[in-house]
């Protein structure tokens, strides 16, 4: 069946500092990818996507990148700022499903002062 | 533009009790899903709308949960017999275009607690 795997699982960083994190997906057939942030006692809130006809996009301090023949893609934040601290989920949509998306396990990220 | 809205926030409750979550979608969105969150997990999907139609429930435990979107608009997601694994957060999103895949809004969840 289909599975995103997302890694790390915690990542600590310095604030001004660069922050990565990477998942990979299963499902070929899967051609959008939103990445969410989710602060605690919150619902997770879009903060880029990418589909599958582009390789790389880029909003301010943050950019995901995606490699289809690999089957991963990557969120990356610049300059990081404590309030980016937070959970953030990777995800891909699921087949010819409508709107149907399979989530990785989330990344805590931690930006310290 | 309002988003989408769940109620309650938080509830507790016995374990064999019923319960029931409530949520309006974002005004003119057609699918909406509900996702359960266990702690430290990402949202898995429990079942998705499309308008007033079950597009996909092939995660929900229908033994014990069920759900409901009568009008295509709002939408209830009720557990009966709760289970203490059942504890989690129950997230509520729609998504505005039909039958095509487009980003989804999320509700802030009802933190579910069953002692």
């Amino acid at each position: 069946g289909e599975n995103v795997e997302q890694h790390p699982s915690t990542l600590s960083v310095q604030e001004g500092d660069s922050a990565v994190i990477k998942c990979t997906y299963s499902d070929s057939a899967s051609n959008y990818f939103p990445w969410y942030k989710q602060e605690l006692g919150k619902g997770p809130q879009l903060i880029i996507d990418i589909r599958s006809n582009v390789g790389e996009k880029k909003d301010q301090r943050i950019a995901v990148t995606l490699n289809k023949t690999a089957k991963h893609f990557s969120l990356h934040i610049t300059e990081t700022q404590p309030e980016d601290s937070a959970v953030y989920f990777c995800a891909a949509s699921v087949g010819n499903s409508w709107g149907k998306f399979q989530f990785g396990a989330g990344t805590q990220v931690v930006v310290t002062p | 533009e309002a988003g989408v809205a769940q109620s309650p926030r938080y509830k507790i409750i016995e374990k064999r009790q019923s319960v029931a979550f409530w949520c309006n979608p974002i005004s003119g969105h057609a699918t909406l899903y509900w996702y359960q969150q266990i702690l430290g997990q990402g949202p898995k999907l429990l079942i998705q709308f499309q308008n007033n139609g079950v597009v996909d429930d092939s995660q929900l435990p229908k033994d014990r949960f069920s759900a409901e979107r009568l009008k295509g608009v709002d939408s209830t997601l009720k557990i009966q017999p709760a289970k203490l694994e059942d504890s989690a957060v129950y997230l509520c999103a729609s998504s505005l275009v039909e039958g095509a895949v487009t980003e989804a809004f999320f509700g802030q969840g009802t933190r579910l607690t069953v002692v």
